[in-house]
């Protein structure tokens, strides 16, 4: 079954520094790997995706996740962090055990990133 | 464009009624999907709908159906509510017609079991 872990319940980093928040995925065949970003009382919004390509990926807010085959990991990461980020993150790998179209996503538990100013 | 409209956005029931929410998708989209967020569980999956049909459906019991209609609004019903059911339930669409489209996930519905 396709699954992804996000280690970390939560980091914390002070604004301005760099910031990564990880993930690994365990997938049969090739990987669609997907962030999202949820705020308080928020749905969730979509970050940014790997589906194939070039194994750095560029999504919004100026975030970007690489993803590494060898380790299989997709960690997000962004130069500097903004007090602004402060939110819930989730990684998410699609089910590739259909091939329909259909977009169901599992879902990692979440790392809840805090910035400090 | 507008977003995933899902209503009501809060409600309070007691164990053994009933609920049901709607989700509004994206104009254009044929693909919606409900998930479950709780803090103990996460996100998970409970079904999908494209074109009014049920296309998979997760580990739930079956007092959890829904249905999607021609203009691909959905609902999700939950019968004879537990207190377990209390969470923040999250409707998402999608063009629905390949792999790499992404979810747009609406603001949720967040019901309370009492």
């Amino acid at each position: 079954a396709q699954s992804v872990a996000q280690p970390e319940d939560q980091v914390n980093v002070a604004e301005g520094n760099p910031l990564t928040v990880k993930c690994t995925y365990s997938v049969s065949g090739n990987p669609y790997l997907f962030w999202y970003v949820q705020y308080p009382n928020r749905g969730l919004q979509f970050l940014l995706k790997y589906i194939t390509g070039d194994n750095l990926v560029k999504g919004s807010y100026g975030f970007e996740a690489e993803f590494n085959k060898s380790q299989t990991s997709f960690h997000l990461k962004k130069p500097s962090a903004l007090v602004s980020d402060s939110a819930l993150y989730f990684c998410a790998v699609r089910d590739p055990a259909l091939n329909t179209g259909f977009q169901k996503l599992v879902f990692g538990t979440g790392t809840r990133l805090l910035v400090s100013p | 464009k507008a977003g995933v409209t899902q209503t009501p956005r809060y409600l309070i029931k007691t164990r053994g009624q009933q609920v049901t929410l709607s989700c509004s998708p994206i104009s254009g989209h044929r693909s919606v999907s409900w998930y479950q967020q709780t803090p103990g569980q996460g996100l998970q999956f409970l079904f999908e709908y494209f074109s009014e049909t049920q296309r998979n459906k997760g580990n739930f019991p079956g007092r959890f159906s829904g249905r999607q209609f021609s203009n691909s609004r959905s609902e999700m019903n939950v019968s004879t509510l537990e207190l377990g059911d209390s969470a923040l339930y999250l409707c998402a669409s999608s063009l629905g017609g390949g792999i790499t489209g992404e979810l747009f996930f609406g603001e949720g519905s967040r019901l309370t079991v009492l």
